[in-house]
């Protein structure tokens, strides 16, 4: 079984609706990212997580929200999709403090139409 | 100045060929440095961490300068299965908590 899981792997929705892309792990790790990743850009920083009651914005958190259910699940929220929203989007995981070395999940392909 | 930078490639080089990336960064405070291999529309795996004193696995070897702040990856007898784009990746922030992903570096290995 997979580590870091992410469910759905795909998903087509309309604008405006709200989204919610979910993130599980069996690593034991405290810490959990969200990035996104477009065509010809590097991976992004939505938002970070070091437990459930320590969350942080990352570099593009504009639309966007989460929710760290437990150490082990981390939630990524689109209150209301827009276009420009459609990327792929990983979950990561990191135990190490120092070095920070990232496993990531298998992704969610998003359409927003 | 971007925080990470590579050259995108592609690079297309025949099998048994060696080939390097490199990579610079921005801030000097940088702490750690890796190398991820993603496979198109996969997930960033990683590939190796990058060690002041340089580090080895198996064809795969790693480099960095701090001085020149550039970090270096050599894929010697290349396979096939080395085909993927090679990304720069290194750990900032003020909690050293945050990792920069360069664009990544397209490697196409041919028969």
């Amino acid at each position: 079984d997979a580590d870091v899981t992410q469910t759905p792997r795909n998903r087509i929705t309309k604008t405006g609706k709200r989204i919610m892309l979910e993130c599980s792990q069996t690593k034991g790790h405290d810490r959990m990212y969200w990035y996104r990743q477009d065509p010809g850009l590097g991976l992004r920083l939505i938002y970070y997580s070091f437990d459930v009651k320590d969350i942080n914005k990352g570099e593009i958190s504009d639309g966007y929200s989460v929710s760290r259910q437990a150490q082990a699940k981390f939630s990524l929220s689109l209150e209301s999709a827009i276009p420009n929203q459609t990327a792929l989007y990983f979950c990561a995981t990191s135990e190490d403090r120092v070095r920070n070395e990232q496993f990531f999940g298998p992704g969610t392909r998003l359409t927003v139409l | 100045r971007k925080e990470v930078e590579q050259d995108p490639g592609p690079f297309n080089v025949p099998e048994g060929a060696t080939v390097a990336f490199n990579c610079t960064y921005s801030n000097s405070a940088s702490q750690s440095f890796f190398w991820y291999r993603q496979d198109c529309r996969k997930e960033p795996k990683l590939l190796m961490s990058v060690y002041s004193s340089g580090n080895e696995d198996g064809r795969f070897t790693a480099q960095l300068n701090r001085a020149s702040q550039y970090i270096s990856l050599l894929i010697r007898d290349s396979k096939l299965s080395d085909s993927a784009t090679y990304l720069c990746v290194v750990n900032m922030g003020a909690r050293a908590d945050k990792l920069i992903f360069g664009t990544g570096t397209r490697l196409q290995v041919f028969p």
